[in-house]
């Protein structure tokens, strides 16, 4: 499946790290997503993009800052991150409107924080 | 959004049907059923979705119930790549926020 691709796909930083998360899809959909799923928890949505604007934002913390600048292109900024942030990062895209429910997921980056 | 209820694990043998059940007793009119599958360490992956009417598609099929209280996804050949844990998820189709929970875990056996 190549219709969403992140990377890098394995990251490993410090506290003081500053590092950033690239999602880009290919199906030519015009809202992005950002999840997190951290060991033995369910996917939690973080922030949503539609038409490169942000239209939902869980509540996240901002040493996590999330960058749409077309599209097709999802970036997820970090800094000065902490242990429990160490989870599966996942990017999805889907169509806006109709379409929002049905998402097509990349294969993660799995984020581990020291 | 509606809370879906899902059992914790099934297993299933290799070759026969498998069917996952899923309810979801306070959903919404304008809600529809999703289901997602997650196989070990990757994305999840997009199965099927229906509002009321039953759906088919080459990866499954899913049954609403007339009162759209339950679902039941059925996988009519199980192999042993669709081990997975299967999420059931009732939302919008407009705001695109899916509520994931833990989903059933689905063993299929040789």
């Amino acid at each position: 499946e190549t219709g969403v691709t992140q990377t890098p796909r394995h990251l490993v930083m410090g506290m003081t790290n500053k590092k950033s998360l690239k999602c880009e899809q290919h199906l030519g959909h015009n809202a992005m997503y950002w999840y997190k799923q951290s060991a033995k928890k369910p996917l939690e949505l973080m922030f949503v993009y539609s038409l490169e604007e942000r239209v939902e934002n869980n509540s996240v913390p901002s040493r996590f800052s999330p960058e749409c600048p077309n599209s097709s292109h999802l970036f997820l900024h970090l800094h000065t991150l902490q242990p429990e942030d160490s989870a599966l990062y996942l990017c999805a895209s889907s169509q806006d409107g109709a379409g929002g429910g049905e998402q097509y997921f990349g294969p993660g980056t799995r984020l581990t924080v020291t | 959004d509606a809370k879906t209820t899902q059992p914790t694990s099934m297993d299933c043998a290799e070759g026969r049907a498998a069917n996952l059940p899923c309810n979801h007793s306070t959903i919404s009119g304008n809600e529809y059923v999703y289901w997602y599958r997650q196989i070990h360490s990757q994305g999840p992956q997009y199965i099927i979705h229906g509002l009321k009417n039953n759906e088919t598609n080459e990866m499954a099929s899913l049954i609403i119930t007339e009162d759209r209280k339950s679902s039941t996804l059925i996988l009519p050949h199980a192999t042993l790549r669709d081990t997975a844990v299967y999420y059931c998820i009732a939302g919008s189709s407009n705001t695109g926020k899916l509520i994931f929970g833990q989903g059933t875990t689905l063993q299929v056996k040789p």
